[in-house]
C-alpha cells in the first residue's frame, strides 16, 4: 500500500522559516517525480513546486519561487520543502503527492497524504 | 486567480449524465496531453480521477471519463450517484517551468 506522511506544519511568525517533510513508503521512491501542493482551507488547490526522480529538474510556482527549496533523499525515501521568507499568504495545508508515471515530471499525482496545517500569524 | 477555468458548481439527478469543463489555454491544456481531474470529498485529500486526459486509474469506475478539444478539457459522469457528491478540480501541465496549474474547482451536488 502507498503511503505519504507529512511533518513539520505548524504556527510559525512572518518572515521566519520551516522545513516540510514527507515520509513515503509501499513503492520504489527514486522512480518517481514528487510534488507538493497547498490548500488554503475552504478554497482551491495550488500546485506549489515539483521534483523529478533525481533532482535534477525542478520547478515552482511563481508565488514561492525564490523561498521555497524542494528537495529529496531517495535513500530515505523523503521529499522536503524549505520555506523560508514566510508570509500570511503561505497559510494552507500542504500535501505532498506523487507522480503516477514513471520518470514523468509533470503534475499528475496518483497519491496524497493527509497533509499538514502552515499556519503564518503573528 | 486559476490558471484554468471551471464552472464554480454543477448538479444532476442520480443516473443523469453531467459533464464538467476546464478551460485553459494553447500553452496548457491545449498544448499537452498531461491534463488530469481530482475529485475531494470534505476533510479529504484529493483522490485521482483520470489522468492523460483520458485514462482511468485501477478502481476508478468507468462511468468517469475525460476528454479534450482544443483548449478545453471535460470530465463526464455517465451514471451519476450520489457518492459523487464532491469537488472536483482539473489541473494541467504549462511547461517546463510550471509542473502544473489548477482550476478552480467544480462542487458537484448530486440532487
Amino acid at each position: 500500500e502507498v503511503q505519504l506522511v507529512e511533518s513539520g506544519g505548524g504556527l510559525v511568525q512572518p518572515g521566519r522559516s520551516l522545513r516540510l517533510s514527507c515520509v513515503t513508503s509501499g513503492f520504489t521512491f527514486d522512480d518517481y517525480a514528487m510534488h507538493w501542493v497547498r490548500q488554503v482551507p475552504g478554497k482551491g488547490l495550488e500546485w506549489v513546486s515539483g521534483i523529478s526522480w533525481s533532482s535534477t529538474t525542478i520547478a515552482y510556482a511563481d508565488s514561492v519561487k525564490g523561498r521555497f527549496t524542494i528537495s529529496r533523499d531517495n535513500a530515505k525515501n523523503s521529499v522536503y520543502l524549505q520555506m523560508n521568507s514566510l508570509g500570511p499568504e503561505d497559510t494552507a495545508l500542504y500535501y505532498c503527492a506523487k507522480g503516477v508515471i514513471p520518470i514523468l515530471v509533470v503534475f499528475m499525482a496518483d497519491s496524497w497524504g493527509q497533509g499538514t496545517l502552515v499556519t503564518v500569524s503573528s | 486567480q486559476s490558471a484554468l477555468t471551471q464552472p464554480p458548481s454543477a448538479s444532476g439527478s442520480p443516473g443523469q449524465s453531467v459533464t464538467i469543463s476546464c478551460t485553459g489555454t494553447s500553452s496548457d491544456v491545449g498544448g499537452y496531453k498531461y491534463v488530469s481531474w481530482y475529485q475531494q470529498h470534505p476533510g479529504k485529500a484529493p483522490k485521482l480521477m483520470i489522468y492523460e486526459v483520458d485514462k482511468r486509474p485501477s478502481g476508478v469506475p468507468d462511468r468517469f471519463s475525460g476528454s479534450k478539444s482544443g483548449n478545453t478539457a471535460s470530465l463526464t459522469f455517465s451514471d451519476l450517484q450520489a457518492e459523487d457528491e464532491a469537488d472536483y478540480y482539473c489541473s494541467s501541465y504549462a511547461g517546463t517551468n510550471n509542473f502544473g496549474v489548477f482550476g478552480g474547482g467544480t462542487k458537484l451536488t448530486v440532487l
